[in-house]
């Protein structure tokens, strides 16, 4: 099974600064990694799939990197509406399952 | 639009069974693998099962296998995920959420079911 592993698990940053979240895998899982937001009181949203590819409507500062094990989520200037908890995701087939990473929280400052 | 719709908030005793439902709209919905996930109070989010709307094939998570039992009626564009027993640590919210064939991410999905059992 593999473990998705999140760091840091809060980053207290100001609106306008920089995000950057990790995500690292047990084992390698090329490029098939997911990144959601979730704020309070709502449902996961999904903002990136294959570590870089922003999902329909996802603005651009939201962007991705990575492949192998180490993945990162990059939020270039933090607005107001992006503080929240991010998790990334990615599944394995034999066992089959979807495995979250237990999510960043993102405050601020 | 495509959409996920659940069903409302339950609050039931230990030992009652529940089902909840998660109905699809705006799409195919026998095209699409539905997921759900579990999300306890203050906690992350936990994969349990997964099917396929199209023939029923159905999967599940290790830690939920036999704990839950997921299901489809397809003449209604509607998933469930049911319990026969229910426990004080099923308290959760539930979501649904749309997989794409091939694909392996979760977009869009419902807005979650809060399931309360309390005695």
């Amino acid at each position: 099974e593999i473990v998705l592993t999140q760091s840091p698990a809060t980053l207290s940053l100001s609106p306008g600064e920089r995000a950057t979240l990790s995500c690292r895998a047990s084992q390698s899982v090329s490029s098939y990694l997911a990144w959601y937001q979730q704020k309070p009181g709502q449902a996961p949203r999904l903002l990136i799939y294959d570590a870089s590819n922003r999902a329909t409507g996802i603005p651009a500062r939201f962007s991705g990197s990575g492949s192998g094990t180490d993945f990162t989520l990059t939020i270039s200037s933090l607005e107001p509406e992006d503080f929240a908890v991010y998790y990334c995701q990615q599944r394995s087939n034999w066992p089959l399952m979807y495995t979250f990473g237990q999510g960043t929280k993102l405050e601020i400052k | 639009e495509v959409q996920l719709v659940q069903s409302g908030a339950e609050v039931k005793k230990p030992g009652e069974s529940l089902k909840i439902s998660c109905k699809g709209s705006g799409y195919s919905f026998t095209s699409y693998w539905i997921g759900w996930v579990r999300q306890m109070p203050g906690k992350g989010l936990e994969w349990m099962g997964i099917i396929y709307p199209g023939d029923s094939d159905t999967r599940y998570s290790p830690s939920f296998q036999g704990q839950v039992t997921i299901s489809a009626d397809k003449s209604i564009s509607t998933a469930y995920l049911q319990w026969s027993s229910l426990k004080a640590s099923d308290t959760a919210m539930y979501y649904c959420a749309r997989r794409g064939v091939g694909d392996y991410w979760f977009d869009p999905w419902g807005q979650g079911t809060l399931v309360t059992v309390s005695s």
